[in-house]
């Protein structure tokens, strides 16, 4: 258990529709990352927030959207789905590097369980 | 923008057999992570480099870092079947984005 919890653990939506994926980081942790996984796209990065703030974006569509709230849990929304949207989801936190009781030397992630998503 | 390259995509080995993956990366990069994630899990970090020419172990696994931070090398002695799984390079440029690549599957039969 890496301490990132990720709800829910499975969806089944059609198309054309919105859904909330909702993801709480490791305790101290102030960053949340949301990547993509399909078996034919390998671990796509989607956006990176830290405490708060939106720091890096991949290769995010327009359609989804993310933010992390005051009390450092994010939201990945996701709407006009696509069969092509199938896939699993996940969200990971990483420690702050420098400064503060949970800083690590490393700035390695610590992934959730993932969330599956089934456009039909 | 950065391309983190892995091969090979499969790989099926005998128990007892070594197994490599390899990583190349279109940029510098100014650290590099490995993962690894088991049927029907999530990724979970192995290990980090940061340095030219670095290599560490981790018992029967090495990970090495190129001399032009470009590319990375996890190579398994003597494979059991508790390192099934996918095995994942990821790439860390001046950007605070990690860019994954696709991941090696290895199989290992026992």
């Amino acid at each position: 258990d890496s301490g990132v919890t990720q709800t829910p653990k499975h969806l089944i939506t059609a198309t054309g529709q919105r859904v909330t994926l909702r993801c709480s980081p490791r305790s101290g942790d102030l960053s949340v990352y949301w990547y993509q996984q399909s078996l034919d796209q390998g671990l796509q990065f989607l956006i990176q927030y830290y405490n708060g703030e939106e720091r890096a974006k991949g290769n995010i569509l327009e359609r989804f959207s993310a933010q992390q709230f005051p009390d450092l849990h994010s939201e990945l929304n996701l709407s006009s789905l696509e069969l092509g949207d199938s896939a699993l989801y996940f969200c990971a936190s990483s420690p702050p590097t420098s400064g503060g009781l949970y800083r690590s030397s490393y700035n390695e992630q610590f992934f959730g369980p993932g969330t599956r998503l089934t456009v039909l | 923008g950065q391309q983190v390259m892995q091969i090979p995509q499969y790989q099926h080995v005998q128990e007892g057999e070594d197994f490599t993956t390899y990583c190349n990366s279109s940029t510098t990069l100014s650290n590099i992570q490995w993962y690894k994630q088991r049927p029907g899990g999530h990724p979970v970090f192995l290990i980090q480099l940061v340095k030219s020419g670095e290599v560490k172990k981790q018992k029967r696994l090495t990970f090495q870092f190129g001399e032009a931070k470009k590319n990375s090398s996890l190579h398994i002695t003597a494979t059991q079947t508790t390192d099934v799984g996918t095995y994942f390079c990821a790439g860390q440029d001046s950007g605070y984005a990690l860019n994954f690549g696709k991941g090696t599957s290895l199989l290992v039969t026992p």
